[in-house]
């Protein structure tokens, strides 16, 4: 059985940056069909596309975060990360890890992780 | 591509049929555009997929519909756990977006 599992600080100082690791079980990353994604959802609002990355290291970023995102994968221990950079109170939210399906859209979710921004 | 769904919240008795709309700033692929479930607390649930392919396990009460710029969601008989928030997603130029959601409520 597929599972997505989010790890990582709860917390991140102003200006600091955020590493964010998930983990997947039950499948292996290294797909040719699937690709893997992060997507947030600030407290009470709506969903973020965030990036989404394939076993081979292809990347797409949402181009209003793609100056402060890195997304990468290690096939070794099947997982994917995401760094954010220079964090500011408007990138607290909670952080999903997800798979996206041949189909383009994402048919498997983590349970996610609450990261807050604060001194 | 901005989507816009409406209403903003819906708000139905138990047993009743929603009717969710999504709209598309340009004409989106059918193949692209996804719908989902968010209860409170939990990650989104894939619901619909390719507009109107109903995800695996998904009962049969959730239907989808729509193209180009439009399309729509459908609930028949209400369930107590079909009141959450109802996200469309699509894909286009190798970005994903999402509509800011319409909440179904209990009436």
């Amino acid at each position: 059985q597929l599972q997505l599992q989010e790890s990582g600080p709860g917390l991140v100082k102003p200006s600091e940056a955020l590493s964010l690791t998930c983990t997947v079980s039950g499948a292996s990353i290294a797909s040719s069909t699937f690709y893997w994604a992060w997507i947030r959802q600030p407290p009470g609002k709506g969903l973020e596309w965030v990036g989404t990355i394939y076993y081979t290291g292809i990347t797409y970023y949402n181009p209003s975060l793609e100056s402060r995102v890195t997304i990468s994968v290690d096939t070794s221990k099947n997982q994917f990360s995401l760094n954010l950079s220079s964090m500011t109170a408007a990138d607290t939210a909670i952080y999903f890890c997800a798979r996206r399906s041949s189909d383009f859209c994402y048919d498997f979710w983590g349970q996610g992780t609450l990261v807050t921004v604060s001194s | 591509i901005v989507l816009t769904q409406s209403p903003g919240t819906l708000s139905l008795s138990p047993g009743e049929r929603a009717t969710l709309s999504c709209r598309a700033s340009q004409s989106v692929s059918s193949s692209y555009l996804a719908w989902y479930r968010q209860k409170p607390g939990q990650a989104p649930r894939l619901l619909i997929y390719g507009a109107s392919k109903r995800a695996t396990g998904v009962p049969d009460r959730f239907s989808g519909s729509g193209s180009g710029t439009d399309f729509s969601l459908n609930i028949n008989r209400l369930e107590p756990e079909d009141f959450a928030v109802y996200y469309c997603q699509q894909f286009s130029n190798s970005l994903w977006t999402f509509g800011q959601g319409t909440t179904v409520e209990i009436k």
